[in-house]
């Protein structure tokens, strides 16, 4: 079975820092899609970076980044010069199936808090 | 565009009343999903849909019922409410396999 798994329930980081918040995933797919989400207080859900598995460069959305490793299963987000606005609960997110037809729901792991310090 | 709406932002109900969640999106998507969140358990899949008129079940479908009469809407239907229901509710959707877009939520209170 597909899963997911963040094993940093939380994580502090001095304002300015870089920080990684470690996913590795399992699947037994060749094709599929890895996703990390933001989630603030507020409680809404911002999409932040994506990640397919026949990228060949690791993604990056501004001061995101996805550190890609195949071969390890693991995607993990790095969030470059911290800001306080990335307080928050981060979801990485994997694309359930490829057959076309049923969509792209995801599963998701626990999560990740992290606190940004000034 | 408004995107991704969600209705009621919050709710409380007593043991065995039951509600229905509405979610409505206007980006003309043809998938839809209904999520819960739970404390350090993330998301998990309620049901999903692949088009008007279809819905299947994801990981948690138990206690629950979905209804996608219009491509725009996808409802959420609790017909026995139990405490274990209580949980915020989200629903998303999405062109294709691309990424999801999440309404803002639902914090559902079962007593």
């Amino acid at each position: 079975a597909q899963k997911i798994t963040q094993t940093q329930p939380g994580m502090f980081v001095q304002e300015k820092e870089a920080v990684t918040l470690d996913c590795t995933y399992d699947t037994s797919d060749q094709s599929y899609g890895l996703f990390w989400y933001k989630q603030p207080s507020s409680g809404e859900m911002i999409f932040l970076i994506y990640q397919g598995s026949y990228d060949e460069q690791n993604a990056t959305e501004g001061r995101y980044s996805l550190n890609f490793q195949k071969a390890r299963k693991s995607a993990n987000l790095v969030i470059s010069a911290s800001q306080l606005g990335d307080s928050a609960m981060y979801f990485c997110a994997m694309r359930e199936t490829m057959i076309y037809n049923q969509g792209g729901k995801l599963i998701f792991g626990q999560g990740t808090e992290l606190s940004v310090k000034p | 565009n408004a995107g991704v709406t969600q209705t009621p932002k919050f709710r409380v109900l007593k043991t065995g009343q039951s509600m229905t969640l509405l979610c409505a999106q206007d980006m003309n998507h043809e998938y839809m999903y209904w999520y819960r969140q739970d404390p350090g358990m993330g998301l998990r899949l309620i049901h999903y849909s692949v088009g008007e008129g279809t819905t299947a079940k994801g990981e948690v479908p138990d206690g629950y019922n979905v209804s996608r009469l219009k491509k725009q809407n996808f409802l959420l239907g609790l017909e026995s409410a139990a405490p274990s229901q209580t949980s915020v509710y989200f629903c998303a959707s999405s062109y294709g396999r691309e990424k999801l877009f999440f309404g803002s939520g639902t914090q559902l209170s079962v007593l």
